[in-house]
């Protein structure tokens, strides 16, 4: 039973365009959200989170939007670089404080110039 | 300051052997959780320890086992490998979990 879904594998969008990663939940016991980047051979690199009890947090060139009554959150990331390729897997966690996080499979970002 | 270590970066075992995984937190970060990544299965949270003890666990059977020392480093535990346990291991640690994981990269099990 797949509690976190990213239903694109991919995605491709031109340099200095915005790129929208998309994550479905089905756990509405989730209330804590975060986005990862991951390059091949690393980990996982912590990106942004949000909490339930907000539906916008915005850093720098990543903005995540959380609409809990679909059960759906979103990052943007505005204008697209070149680096930001790679695979973005979002996370969710039924407590705040606690470390069990459900990951979605991924998404690969590649950004064209 | 260092992030997190995961040793050894690579593995090869075979099956019906054990094998055992270190990890040593950013200094200072009390909780490490260990994840398996999988091309079919993807990033699946194993367990979690904080303060020597085991916080929560994963759907993982008994095979898979970890600790933690008073020097918040841990280690995993995988007895009696199976081809599927083939994946790629990872660590994270945090402060407090609001702050973000930060993950180490990764320790790569090859099971023949």
């Amino acid at each position: 039973d797949q509690q976190v879904k990213q239903n694109s594998p991919s995605l491709s969008v031109q340099e200095g365009r915005i790129s929208i990663l998309n994550c479905d939940y089905t756990n509405s016991m989730f209330d804590y959200f975060l986005w990862y980047k991951k390059y091949p051979a690393e980990g996982p690199t912590f990106l942004i989170s949000i909490s339930s009890i907000k539906d916008k947090n915005e850093d720098g060139r990543f903005t995540v939007f959380l609409n809990k009554s679909a059960k759906h959150l979103s990052l943007h990331i505005v204008p697209s670089q070149p680096g930001d390729s790679a695979v973005y897997f979002c996370a969710a966690s039924p407590v705040q404080g606690a470390q069990k996080l459900v990951f979605g499979q991924g998404t690969r970002l590649t950004i064209n110039p | 300051k260092a992030g997190v270590t995961q040793t050894p970066r690579y593995l090869i075992k075979t099956r019906g052997q054990q094998v055992t995984l270190s990890c040593s937190p950013i200094s200072g970060h009390r909780s490490v959780s260990w994840y398996q990544q999988t091309p079919g299965q993807g990033l699946q949270f194993l367990f979690e320890y904080f303060s020597e003890t085991q916080r929560n666990k994963g759907n993982f059977p008994g095979r898979f086992s970890g600790r933690q020392f008073s020097n918040s480093r841990s280690e995993m535990n995988v007895s009696t490998l199976e081809l599927g346990d083939s994946a790629l291991y990872l660590c994270a640690s945090s402060f407090e979990a609001r702050d973000g994981y930060t993950f180490g990269s990764g320790t790569r099990l090859t099971v023949v």
